[in-house]
């Protein structure tokens, strides 16, 4: 059971470039999610998914398109990457029930040039 | 607008004492709230949470206390252990949704 998988660990891509990060879950969740942690700014929520074939904006979504085709896992493209877009990426998953507690992947650090 | 605050970055607690982590928000229509803690190059992971109709809840070493009046909320950790050392990030949610709002996070250190 490995709970929640974030593919890549690390990207360092040049500004301009695409990346697709991948986020696969095994506990049969419901709703997914993408955060950014930056320094001294906590987790903020880029998008996130209630189900297979949604997805919604969060808090910072500009930049970052997602797509959720199977329930397993949720994708987070970057189409033009930029400097801003250094950070760390994580990625979440959690049952449909109202106070679940959100499972976390180990995180993609990100670096753009 | 930080609607979640964690207003000490760092906190510095000797094994055995007891460590208190503060959060205030500002948003009234919080009514659950979370503690996670992080160790570096891992996610965070859940810790504790407190429903708003309760103002404590305790599991093990670990209580968070909930003061509404005050729109503040605290982490206690007692005893502290060296395996504590972490980043404690509280996190609040609203009505229905399960989309989290976290503060900037913790950094516990317990020393022996």
């Amino acid at each position: 059971n490995a709970g929640v998988t974030q593919t890549p660990k690390f990207r360092v891509l040049k500004t301009g470039q695409s990346m697709t990060l991948l986020c696969a879950q095994d506990m049969n969740h419901e709703y997914m999610y993408w955060y950014r942690q930056d320094p001294g700014m906590g987790l903020r929520l880029i998008h996130y998914s209630v189900g297979e074939g949604t997805t919604a904006k969060g808090e910072v979504p500009d930049g970052y398109n997602v797509s959720r085709l199977k329930k397993q896992n949720f994708l987070l493209g970057l189409e033009s990457a930029a400097p801003s877009q250094t950070s760390v990426y994580f990625c979440a998953s959690s049952h449909g029930n109202r106070n679940s507690p959100l499972h976390f992947g180990n995180g993609t650090r990100l670096t753009v040039t | 607008d930080q609607q979640v605050k964690q207003n000490s970055p760092s906190l510095s607690v000797q094994e055995g004492r007891i460590s208190i982590l503060n959060c205030d928000y500002t948003n009234s229509m919080f009514d659950y709230f979370l503690w996670y803690k992080k160790y570096p190059a891992e996610g965070p992971t859940f810790l504790i949470s407190i429903s708003s109709i309760k103002d404590k809840n305790e599991d093990g070493r670990f209580t968070v206390f909930l003061n509404k009046s005050a729109k503040h909320l605290s982490l206690h950790i007692v005893p502290s252990q060296p395996g504590d050392s972490a980043v404690y990030f509280c996190a609040a949610k609203a009505g229905g949704g399960n989309k989290l709002t976290f503060g900037t996070g913790t950094q516990l250190k317990v020393e022996l």
